[in-house]
């Protein structure tokens, strides 16, 4: 499989409420980053995980939580939904950083 | 505090003329610099990236200088085409602090035929 899917590509949730996003990437991609991308800005870091393990995070609150799995799948999840939230989330995935980092199409989630 | 900037938030260009993309930065830790293009509704895509030991590196219509004196580097596109209009991302890392992009706001560039 190649490339990096992103599932959903738009999501509208209620404030309060609780969302999980879905990651698949490449086979051999150990590193798997999320980020995310409010309008009109860059994209921000979330956290990364390698090989199933949290190994580095952005300015986040706990709320923003993920997973990685051994299939090369992940999941960010937010809790406690704020409108703030709202905005494109990006999973990005790589065999070997620095060069190597492929990203999804993004999930555009609208809190409301 | 943004420690990427890219203090153009757009660039219109005739088709054929040189694009000039410029981003500063203020972390002196960055080891490496990456530029990211990113079309509507899709993620970012790879460009050129340059290592803080060169000064220049060049791949095709795309090259990219650093100054580190200045903590500024620039994308330099070479002869620019339609298909070149998007939004162009820089981007910065630290090799030991496990690789996470540090990016800038991002400019949008529009290449008229």
């Amino acid at each position: 499989e190649t490339g990096v899917t992103q599932s959903p590509t738009h999501l509208i949730k209620t404030r309060g409420q609780q969302v999980t996003l879905r990651c698949s990437s490449q086979s051999g991609h150990n590193t798997v980053s999320w980020y995310q991308q409010a309008l009109g800005q860059g994209p921000q870091f979330i956290f990364q995980y390698y090989r199933e393990e949290e190994n580095g995070r952005g300015n986040f609150p706990p709320r923003f939580s993920g997973l990685q799995f051994p299939n090369y799948s992940s999941e960010l999840n937010v809790n406690a939904l704020e409108l703030d939230d709202s905005a494109l989330y990006l999973c990005a995935s790589s065999p070997d950083p620095p060069y190597g980092y492929t990203f999804g199409s993004g999930t555009r989630l609208t809190v409301v | 505090d943004q420690q990427v900037k890219q203090n153009s938030p757009s660039l219109s260009v005739q088709e054929g003329r040189i694009s000039i993309l410029n981003c500063d930065y203020t972390n002196s830790m960055f080891d490496y610099f990456l530029w990211y293009k990113k079309y509507p509704a899709e993620g970012p895509t790879f460009l050129i990236s340059i290592s803080s030991i060169k000064d220049k590196n060049e791949d095709g219509r795309f090259t990219v200088f650093l100054n580190k004196s200045a903590k500024h580097l620039s994308l330099h596109i070479v002869p620019s085409q339609p298909g070149d209009s998007a939004v162009y991302f820089c981007a910065a890392l630290i090799k030991a602090a496990g690789n996470k992009l540090t990016f800038g706001g991002g400019t949008r560039v529009l290449v008229k035929p």
